[in-house]
């Protein structure tokens, strides 16, 4: 498969613990990009990465959350003490440079109990 | 910061007839305005895009329209069928970010 991948697909935690999840991108492709998307709603706009660097975070993110991608290819999104407002789906996605086509993986479903 | 503002956010037609889906955006130095389709249970998925150096694009049934004036976008599907039933997503990118409106669920009405 050579799409944008997500693992896992889906994790329950309970309130308090950390989670991570990783996204695996395009191999080409140098932006990855991480969007939370609840029921109902748009994805929204965490994080994203220019090769290894990471060019801008949502005022939305708190210090719970925080994202790397160390090499350039893969990259990890952290949440610690989750809440239970930190359910949703957490969607990776990756481009080239410029106005193209970004290609979302299908998700990490997070439920927090 | 981009702001994409979205509507309507659910939209009825019947079968066969046309819909339109309409964005504005806020940031002037947004050039790229692409669309999404989410089924169920999926990824979003990309339909259609426009470049600010391009007023219009089709794509068979589907077409997109940019005023950059105005700094509206709109989606027009025709013929619409039953499998055109999803959630749409406008978005658009300035500074290399790309933001979302919050979604149009389109029922197809057999």
């Amino acid at each position: 498969d050579t799409g944008v991948s997500q693992d896992p697909r889906h994790k329950i935690t309970k309130r308090g613990q950390n989670v991570t999840f990783r996204c695996d991108p395009i191999s080409e492709h140098n932006r990855l990009y991480w969007y939370r998307q609840t029921l109902g709603q748009g994805p929204e706009f965490l994080t994203y990465f220019q090769n290894e660097a990471q060019l801008e975070k949502s005022r939305l993110l708190s210090d719970r959350f925080s994202a790397e991608r160390p090499k350039g290819s893969f990259s990890t999104l952290e949440i610690q003490r989750t809440e239970q407002g930190d359910s949703a789906m957490y969607l990776c996605a990756s481009s080239l440079v410029g106005n193209t086509e970004a290609f979302f993986g299908q998700g990490t479903r997070l439920t927090v109990v | 910061g981009e702001n994409v503002e979205q509507h309507p956010s659910t939209l009825s037609v019947q079968e066969g007839d046309s819909a339109v889906i309409k964005c504005t955006y806020s940031d002037s130095a947004s050039n790229y305005f692409p669309w999404y389709k989410q089924e169920l249970g999926k990824r979003p998925q990309l339909i259609i895009d426009i470049r600010s150096n391009v007023g219009e694009k089709k794509d068979q049934r589907i077409a997109v329209t940019l005023n950059k004036t105005a700094k509206h976008f709109s989606l027009h599907i025709t013929e619409t069928q039953p499998e055109d039933s999803a959630v749409y997503f406008c978005a658009a990118r300035a500074d290399d970010k790309i933001i979302f409106g919050k979604g149009t669920r389109l029922h197809i009405l057999p």
